[in-house]
């Protein structure tokens, strides 16, 4: 009930193509977080969604806190070879100390 | 750069051994959160602080320790080391207590090898 579930867990894409994973979860969540990690590197924070139904974009990046407050999504569009790495979703659901990841979706991307 | 720093970077011990992470927060940042993350895994929770304050544990195992400062700097500290330790462990730093909310800002890692 606490776990996130995040899918595509891989994404193998060619350059210039549109890219779309989400999470979700049986729980309700008060925050939603996106994160890109390249290898051997710390998570960089992307987008940060704060109520339900909020839709914030960064650059080419956009992502939405669902209706439900249970699931979000991000779109990258136009992808570029400097989007290659693996995306989490994290979120805080209701009550929760702590910040809960989903698995990564790994992002590769074919010249 | 997130303004979160750790070091050392890369560290490689032997088995029954003992290391000390260090990580300093954002300026302005009270609390710290530590995570490890295993080879492909996600971000695992261990524990978090706040100003000096223990204020949330995860799946921090016993051998494990950490502590933070009057400086708001934080250490965590591996004991008796395994050789299934060996992962990527991060620091986070965020302005406010309870992580509701709260963004929480990564420190670029460091790589813990126990041989």
């Amino acid at each position: 009930g606490q776990q996130l579930n995040q899918s595509p867990q891989s994404m193998f894409i060619q350059e210039g193509e549109d890219v779309s994973m989400n999470c979700t979860s049986s729980s309700i969540f008060n925050t939603w977080l996106w994160y890109k990690q390249d290898p051997g590197e710390g998570p960089v924070l992307l987008i940060a969604l704060y109520k339900a139904g909020e839709l914030t974009s960064n650059g080419r990046l956009t992502a939405q806190f669902g209706i439900t407050r249970k699931d979000s999504f991000l779109n990258i569009s136009a992808s570029i070879p400097s989007d290659v790495g693996i995306y989490f979703c994290a979120g805080f659901f209701q009550g929760a100390q702590k910040l809960v990841f989903g698995q990564g979706t790994r992002l590769t991307i074919n010249p | 750069d997130s303004g979160v720093t750790q070091t050392p970077k890369h560290l490689i011990t032997a088995t029954g051994q003992r290391v000390t992470l260090r990580c300093s927060p954002r300026s302005g940042d009270l609390s710290v959160y530590w995570y490890q993350q295993s080879l492909d895994q996600g971000l695992q929770f261990l524990i978090q602080y706040y100003n000096g304050e223990e204020r949330a544990k995860g799946n921090i195992l016993e051998r494990f320790s950490a502590q933070q400062f009057p400086d708001l700097h934080s250490e965590l500290n591996l004991s008796s080391l395994e050789l299934g330790d060996s992962a990527l462990y991060f620091c986070a730093s965020s302005v406010v207590a309870s992580g509701t909310t709260d963004t929480q800002y990564f420190g670029p890692g460091t790589r813990l090898t126990v041989l």
